[in-house]
């Protein structure tokens, strides 16, 4: 079965410094998203981007977050600069359909562990 | 606004044992339910859902029934194995593409 993959699967940082992950969707799906984890908490919609920009985006996605599918293959989370509180699992996750959001199924990688420190 | 609360983890049945994981939701009008199951190692997979009142999503021997008379949709399983062992996310998703999640709940399945 076609899968979603993240680079890396663990990423260390210092607080203040710029990370991107990176995730490759599955190479039909058209619907992008990232979502994350802070341990222990719920899982968190981030943002969804849909033909080349953002279609939703969540209070937690502020200035410091931005996304970019840069060519035909790629879909990176940019952080411009980490905090603390940034500490959590991403997920990035693709779907293929047009149609409505009910009948959506969503394809999920297995995460990249971002520590900031 | 939309919320979903999950039986606080971890649970450990042996082999064989019936699972149910409760989840309960909060919103307005008629969300789509599913229940994400990740196992180690993996990305979160969509395990069933169920879109509007009175459905029942299965897959693998999973069940849920979506309550719209209590806000519900517990996870049930008659017997679970050890390959079963995973974490379980509730979820759902209304009007528009994001979908709101539980905590999730870690299942250990020992033999």
């Amino acid at each position: 079965e076609p899968e979603v993959t993240q680079t890396p699967s663990h990423q260390v940082t210092q607080m203040g410094q710029e990370v991107i992950l990176r995730c490759v969707p599955i190479s039909n799906h058209l619907y992008f998203y990232w979502y994350r984890q802070i341990l222990g908490q719920k899982v968190e919609f981030l943002v969804s981007f849909y033909n080349n920009e953002i279609s939703e985006k969540s209070e937690i996605f502020d200035d410091q977050f931005s996304v970019e599918r840069p060519d035909g293959s790629n879909f990176t989370l940019k952080i411009r600069s980490t905090k603390l509180e940034d500490s959590a699992m991403y997920f990035c996750a693709s779907s293929a359909t047009r149609t409505a959001a009910t009948n959506e199924k969503l394809f999920f990688g297995s995460g990249t562990q971002l520590s900031v420190l | 606004g939309n919320s979903v609360t999950q039986m606080e983890g971890p649970v450990t049945l042996s082999e064989e044992a019936f699972l149910t994981i409760n989840c309960t939701y909060t919103a307005t009008g008629y969300p789509s339910l599913f229940w994400y199951v990740q196992y180690p190692g993996e990305g979160l997979q969509l395990l069933l859902k169920a879109t509007k009142a009175d459905d029942k999503g299965s897959n693998k021997g999973f069940e849920a029934t979506y309550r719209k008379e209590t806000t519900s949709f517990h996870l049930e399983k008659g017997s679970v194995q050890v390959s079963d062992s995973a974490v379980y996310f509730c979820a759902l998703r209304r009007a528009t593409r994001q979908l709101t999640f539980g905590s999730g709940t870690q299942l250990t399945v020992l033999p």
